[in-house]
């Protein structure tokens, strides 16, 4: 079945550095999403991507859709405490539309 | 803004009983779905429900588990007796139009099977 891989498992940064975080799949995604889990909630969307080649920014993070549309990448600007958190990235699956199949996620630890 | 609610936040079962997981979606939504994250593993999909009727499931959603949606503001997802792999986080969203992007999640029921 799909599967993405999400690059590296965890991150360990101070506070104040960027974070770059990736997402592989073997096949094609018309759909990038990239979430936040904080300890003990639930996903929060942070950016939905539609278009091969979009980027799109909400604050501090960017994401892109890859060209080939198998990957994405999400960044983070000059990270403070509350981003620490496990970052997923997730897209529909092709065995239905309304399913989503996640990333195994990116655990970000951030040092003050 | 509008939420997803579930209940109980944790729950505790001995291994072959019955559970029922509680969910409110967002009021003007149709479309629901559970979610399971076994602890430190991905978010995977169960079901999702549409019209009254399940729409997908996945292949982990056998025949120990059961969606309901019993008045106009529930969703419930029970799990008939219990195994301990059961033990996980249980999410639940909803969406309005179906849109994958257009998901809501609640904050989980983590459900311990002893």
């Amino acid at each position: 079945g799909q599967q993405l891989n999400q690059s590296p498992q965890s991150m360990f940064i101070q506070e104040g550095e960027d974070v770059s975080m990736n997402c592989t799949s073997s096949s094609i995604f018309n759909t990038w999403l990239w979430y936040k889990q904080d300890p003990g909630e639930g996903p929060v969307l942070l950016i939905a991507l539609y278009k091969a080649g979009e980027l799109t920014s909400n604050g501090r993070l960017t994401a892109q859709f890859g060209i080939t549309r198998k990957d994405s990448f999400l960044n983070i600007s000059a990270s403070i405490p509350s981003d620490v958190g496990i970052y997923f990235c997730a897209g529909p699956s092709l065995e239905g539309a309304q399913k989503l199949v996640f990333g195994q996620g990116t655990r970000l630890t951030i040092n003050p | 803004e509008p939420e997803v609610t579930q209940t109980p936040s944790h729950q505790v079962t001995q291994m072959g009983q019955e559970v029922i997981l509680r969910c409110v979606p967002i009021s003007n939504h149709l479309y629901f779905y559970w979610y399971r994250q076994i602890l430190g593993q991905k978010v995977e999909f169960l079901v999702s429900f549409y019209n009254n009727e399940i729409s997908e499931k996945s292949e982990i959603f056998d025949d120990q588990f059961s969606v309901e949606r019993p008045d106009g503001s529930n969703f419930t997802l029970k799990i008939r007796s219990t195994k301990l792999e059961d033990s996980a986080m249980y999410f639940c969203a909803s969406s309005e139009a179906g849109r994958v992007y257009g998901y809501t999640f609640g904050s989980g029921t983590r459900l311990t099977v002893v």
